[in-house]
């Protein structure tokens, strides 16, 4: 079964420096979300892509971060100056086109500790 | 915007019992409710989820029921194994129908006792 995958599974970053982290939709998803869990709290919305434009953001995805889509299949999640509140697990979803809801398919995740 | 609240948090059953999750969501708006299933060190993967024009919808041992004029949604876990547990999240796209982006609840850990 199609899978979508993230890459590194564990991220060591110290505070200020810049962290991306990577994912690989399912290949054949048009719409790509990021969403974060910080430990043992809820899953929080950050950014959703379509049509390589976002389409919509949390109040989290502040100007430290950005996404790309650098070729057809990678996903990225850019943040540039990391800060303590940053650490987190990252998970990356893609969902199919479709008229109605789509289901979103979540990687495994990134764990992002900043030190 | 839009909220979700999830009870219990923590939920031990033994096995072959049934398990319930409740969920309660705030804007009226929303019209897709899926449910997720997190094991430790993995992703959140669906296990079931409904649209607001249906009230219930079942695959095997597992049942989701949707209220739109109560605005909550409850999961069913008949006949409970020992892999089911888990923590469950509930979710809610609140953007109405579009490819949406899902506002999850604060889950709920079920242990499911040999």
């Amino acid at each position: 079964e199609p899978e979508v995958t993230q890459t590194p599974s564990h991220q060591v970053t110290q505070m200020g420096q810049e962290v991306i982290l990577r994912c690989v939709p399912i290949s054949n998803h048009l719409y790509f979300y990021w969403y974060r869990q910080i430990l043992g709290q809820k899953v929080e919305f950050l950014v959703s892509f379509y049509n390589n434009e976002i389409s919509e953001k949390s109040e989290i995805f502040d100007d430290q971060f950005s996404v790309e889509r650098p070729d057809g299949s990678n996903f990225t999640l850019k943040i540039r100056s990391t800060k303590l509140e940053d650490s987190a697990m990252y998970f990356c979803a893609s969902s199919a086109w479709g008229e109605r809801d789509q289901p979103q398919h979540f990687g495994d995740g990134t764990r992002l500790s900043i030190l | 915007g839009e909220n979700v609240e999830q009870h219990p948090s923590t939920l031990s059953v033994q096995e072959g019992d049934s398990a319930v999750i409740k969920c309660t969501y705030s804007d009226s708006a929303s019209n897709y409710f899926p449910w997720y299933k997190q094991e430790l060190g993995k992703g959140p993967q669906l296990i079931i989820d409904i649209r607001s024009n249906v009230g219930e919808k079942k695959d095997q041992r597992i049942a989701v029921t949707l209220n739109k004029t109560a605005k909550h949604f409850s999961l069913h876990i008949t006949e409970t194994q020992p892999e089911d547990s888990a923590v469950y999240f509930c979710a809610a796209d609140m953007t109405g129908g579009s490819q949406g982006n899902l506002i999850f609840g604060k889950g709920t850990k079920l242990s499911v006792k040999p």
